[in-house]
């Protein structure tokens, strides 16, 4: 299985400040990796797929890089709405797994 | 779209549970489907996938031989048997659909169904 390892854990942040978390898969998985953003009571929302493609709707200041093994999820200016936790998942192969998350917070 | 799930509720350790989802707003053919699991408070957990035509099937190997997932196209619904059941399957169940025919990425979730499986 592929394992997902997502850093850092937790992140505290100011509204307006840059935000990056990093996604690093056990093996080689491409381009095949999504980002997603969950608040508390809400089901997962997708913001980035095949590493880089924003998903229609997702604001532009949520971008997202990487290949093969390591990604990166970036929020430049950092939006109240923004808080959250976010969470890699790769689409390489069965099972897929998910990242641990990574809660941003408010500072 | 919508995704509708339930079938949730409070089981004791060994009995089964049916899940379902009934979808809406898509083709529902065209899309493989999946369920995705969450501990409250936890992470995230793929749980099974069905291609659009039921004919592939995949399943986390925590589940793998309990659980059956299946989708009635007739319905536009998705369901998950889920046969004995430990205390490690209580968790929040998210029925998702594939970002586009079958990614093996999740563009819409439903609000998700509890299962607690307890004495």
């Amino acid at each position: 299985d592929i394992q997902m390892t997502q850093s850092p854990s937790s992140v505290s942040a100011s509204v307006g400040d840059r935000v990056t978390i990093t996604c690093r898969a056990s093996q080689d998985i491409r381009s095949w990796l999504a980002w997603y953003q969950q608040k508390p009571g809400k089901a997962p929302k997708i913001l980035i797929y095949a590493a880089s493609s924003l998903q229609s709707g997702v604001p532009s200041r949520f971008s997202g890089s990487g290949s093969g093994t390591d990604f990166t999820l970036t929020i430049t200016s950092l939006q109240p709405e923004d808080f959250a936790t976010y969470y890699c998942q790769q689409a390489d192969s069965f099972p897929l797994t998910f990242g641990g998350g990574t809660k941003v917070e408010i500072k | 779209v919508q995704l509708v799930e339930s079938g949730g509720g409070l089981v004791q350790p060994g009995g089964s549970l049916r899940l379902s989802c009934a979808a809406s707003g898509f083709s529902f053919s065209d899309y493989s489907m999946n369920w995705v699991r969450q501990v409250p408070g936890k992470g995230l957990e793929w749980v099974s996938y069905i291609s659009g035509s039921s004919n592939i099937i995949y399943y986390a190997d925590s589940v793998r031989g309990r659980f059956t997932i299946s989708r009635d196209s007739a319905k536009n619904s998705v369901f998950l048997q889920m046969n004995s059941l430990r205390g490690e399957d209580t968790a929040l169940y998210y029925c998702a659909k594939d970002r586009a025919g079958s990614s093996w990425n999740f563009d819409h979730w439903g609000q998700g169904t509890l299962v607690t499986v307890s004495s």
